[in-house]
């Protein structure tokens, strides 16, 4: 089963819309983490935030801001006042505690476009 | 600055053949993952390491081997090449020591198999 969705293949927004990135995560176990990771058109892979499971808390930074929901397993992840420089792949991941401890599961990405 | 690097950047090889990419990390830590990345698939886990000595099986190992000898390298052998390893390879290392969790991702090494 998959544990990391997001459904969203492909977006195309025009700049200066307001955009969310969905992701909805599958996990038993009560301690995990989540992460939203961008890759540019460069192909590097650029790490953006870290949530654990114990912090609820959402968090902004400038344009970018992310809604955690423990009670619908989703960590959703919205660009405000979008900008061309913010087209990419992005990348939801999921990471439990335990035996496998740091083994990250990704979600299959969301290619956003931000078109002039 | 520490750093993780992959070489070669680009990789032609033909069917059969024996490929190894190099991964190397000057941030001292002890874990070290190998992924590929397809598209419709995202990254896809291949090999990990928890240490010098230790390695482990990701969901899609078969094909792939690694060796840890050293907290710095964690090099991925092809052991037969074949067309449907052609794909972005990526590097990432974290610690678990130092309480961050996430991983840092290396330039990636894009491989064609012919």
């Amino acid at each position: 089963a998959q544990k990391v969705t997001q459904a969203q293949t492909e977006i195309s927004v025009v700049e200066k819309e307001d955009v969310t990135l969905d992701c909805v995560y599958e996990t038993r176990d009560t301690t995990y983490y989540l992460f939203w990771y961008k890759q540019p058109p460069s192909g590097e892979l650029v790490f953006l935030i870290r949530r654990n499971s114990f912090d609820e808390q959402n968090e902004i930074s400038g344009r970018y801001s992310w809604n955690f929901q423990k009670s619908t397993s989703s960590f959703n992840f919205t660009i405000t006042a979008s900008q061309v420089v913010d087209s990419a792949v992005y990348f939801c991941a999921l990471s439990e505690a335990g035996d496998n401890f740091n083994k990250f599961y990704f979600g299959s990405g969301t290619k956003l476009n931000v078109k002039p | 600055d520490a750093e993780i690097t992959q070489s070669p950047r680009h990789k032609i090889t033909e069917t059969g053949r024996q490929v190894t990419l190099a991964c190397h990390q000057t941030w001292n830590h002890n874990n070290m993952f190998w992924y590929r990345q397809d598209l419709g698939h995202g990254l896809r886990l291949i090999h990990y390491s928890y240490g010098v000595q230790d390695t482990n099986k990701g969901e899609v190992s078969d094909g792939y081997s690694v060796s840890r000898s050293n907290t710095e390298d964690l090099p991925l052998t092809l052991e037969s090449a074949a067309s449907s390893q052609t794909s972005v390879y990526f590097c990432a290392t974290s610690s678990r020591d130092r309480g961050t969790y996430e991983q840092y991702f290396g330039p990636g090494t894009r491989l064609t198999v012919t």
